[in-house]
C-alpha cells in the first residue's frame, strides 16, 4: 500500500519570505498524480497544485511550485513571497493512476509571521 | 454557488445514537468518497462511489455505511455511535482519473 509521510508538523515563515514543505511518498507504480492542498481555519480543503508523475516538468501555479522528484519519491511543495493568507495546513496526497482514491499525508501547518 | 454541500456543519452525538451526514454535489461528478480526519493522521477513507448504485469500502469503514441513488447525493451513516467515532467528516467528489477531488465544508462530529 502506498504511503504518504510529512516530516514537518510544523513550520513557520516571515511574510514575504519563500518557504519550502517537504512530502514523500512511498510506491511501486510507475504512474500516478500527486497533488497539495491547503486547508485554512474555515476547514474547506483547497486544492493547490497537482503533478502528473509522467511529466518532468515541475508544475507551478502563480507563487505555489513544486519540486518533483520521482527518483527519490519527493514532492515539496515552494510558497514564495508567503502572505498571512497562506497560513494553514497543508496536506501531500497521492493517487495512483488507476486507481479511485488519496493517500493523505499527516499535514504540516504553516504560520506565517508579519 | 456549484460545488459540494455537506450538512450539518456541527453535531454532538450520545453515545449508541444513529444519524445520517448529508452530502450533495451539483457538479455531475461520478467519483463522490467520505473521509474522516484526525489530528496528525491526514484524512483517511471510510467509503466511496463510481457511480450511482456502486459503492465501496476504503481504510476504515466500520461503523459506517453509504449509499448512492443517485448521482447527486453520497449520504454517510452511523449505525451506532461511538467515542472512536468523534472527527471531522469529510465529502468530495471529482471527474475524470486527473482531476483532485473537490471537497464539502465538512462535519465536525463528537460523540459523548
Amino acid at each position: 500500500a502506498q504511503t504518504v509521510t510529512q516530516s514537518q508538523p510544523e513550520m513557520s515563515v516571515q511574510e514575504a519570505e519563500t518557504v519550502t514543505l517537504s512530502c514523500t511518498y512511498d510506491t511501486s507504480e510507475s504512474d500516478y498524480y500527486l497533488f497539495w492542498y491547503k486547508q485554512p481555519p474555515s476547514r474547506q480543503m483547497i486544492l493547490v497544485i497537482r503533478q502528473e508523475a509522467y511529466k518532468q516538468q515541475n508544475a507551478t501555479e502563480n507563487r505555489f511550485s513544486v519540486n518533483f522528484q520521482k527518483a527519490a519519491k519527493s514532492f515539496s511543495l515552494k510558497i514564495s513571497d508567503s502572505q498571512l493568507g497562506d497560513a494553514a495546513m497543508y496536506f501531500c496526497a497521492y493517487r495512483s493512476a488507476n486507481g479511485q482514491n488519496f493517500v493523505f499525508g499527516p499535514g504540516t501547518r504553516l504560520s506565517v509571521l508579519p | 454557488n456549484a460545488g459540494v454541500t455537506q450538512t450539518p456543519k456541527f453535531q454532538v452525538l450520545k453515545t449508541g445514537q444513529s444519524m445520517t451526514l448529508q452530502c450533495a454535489q451539483d457538479m455531475n461528478h461520478e467519483y463522490m468518497s467520505w473521509y474522516r480526519q484526525d489530528p496528525g493522521m491526514g484524512l483517511r477513507l471510510i467509503h466511496y462511489s463510481v457511480g450511482a448504485g456502486i459503492t465501496d469500502q476504503g481504510e476504515v469503514p466500520n461503523g459506517y455505511n453509504v449509499s448512492r441513488s443517485t448521482t447527486e447525493d453520497f449520504p454517510l451513516r452511523l449505525l451506532s455511535a461511538a467515542p472512536s467515532q468523534t472527527s471531522v467528516y469529510f465529502c468530495a467528489s471529482r471527474t475524470g482519473l486527473f482531476y483532485g477531488y473537490t471537497f464539502g465544508s465538512g462535519t465536525r462530529l463528537t460523540v459523548v
